[in-house]
């Protein structure tokens, strides 16, 4: 089956310094890749996807590449700022047979808390 | 308003009552979702509605009941839920069902059983 395993958490950086939560993946198909953020008494919103092999997603200074050959989708911002608290999911949808979306498989969520 | 909107926001409910979550979307997307949010868990998908039709329902035990009346409406009627049901339920939408149409949550709805 599918699954998703991104870096447990808590990530604690100061203010300005580079970012980096890691993110694999098993599938069956040839799956999208998201990113969420969820802020403190919010629902999730899409920070950005890619949904093929090598495509980089990118929003607000994150980005993410797609790659295959390792099955990852790494998420990265060079310098975060205090308003970036928040907790990151990683996911993937995989179309399988019916093209389905509602197969979307999350990660258990990282919390990054970044101080002034 | 916009986007999509539940009510109430929190919840607090004995485990005999009755009660029912609300999730509202104006975005006029086709296909509409429970997830349930426990602390330290990956967000459990419960039920999908796809133009109305439920087409998912993921083994949820009968206490939740979910209602699609319309495709901007849904809701979920609970009764004689257990402690462990207490978690953050996420409503979301999305434009149909393929594979790279992103998912647009609610905020939530706090729940506490007691």
């Amino acid at each position: 089956g599918n699954s998703v395993t991104q870096m447990e958490g808590p990530v604690t950086l100061s203010e300005e310094a580079f970012l980096t939560i890691n993110c694999t993946y098993t599938a069956t198909g040839y799956p999208s890749l998201f990113w969420y953020v969820q802020y403190p008494g919010e629902g999730l919103q899409l920070l950005l996807k890619a949904t093929k092999a090598d495509d980089k997603g990118s929003n607000k200074g994150f980005e993410a590449t797609y790659r295959k050959e390792t099955t990852s989708f790494h998420l990265e911002k060079g310098s975060v700022q205090v308003s970036d608290s928040a907790v990151y999911f990683c996911a993937l949808s995989d179309p399988g047979s019916g093209g389905s979306n509602y197969k979307l498989t999350f990660g258990k969520g990282t919390l990054l808390t970044v101080n002034p | 308003e916009t986007g999509v909107t539940q009510t109430p926001r929190h919840l607090v409910m004995g485990m005999t009552n009755k009660k029912s979550l609300k999730c509202e979307q104006h975005l006029g997307h086709n296909a509409m979702y429970w997830y349930k949010q426990s602390a330290k868990k990956p967000l459990e998908l419960m039920f999908v509605y796809s133009l109305e039709e439920r087409v998912e329902n993921n083994s949820v035990p009968s206490r939740f009941s979910p209602e699609c009346p319309n495709s901007s409406h849904l809701f979920l009627h609970l009764h004689t839920l257990q402690p462990e049901d207490s978690a953050l339920y996420l409503c979301a939408s999305s434009q149909d069902n393929r594979a790279n149409s992103p998912l647009h949550f609610g905020n939530g709805t706090r729940l506490t059983v007691t």
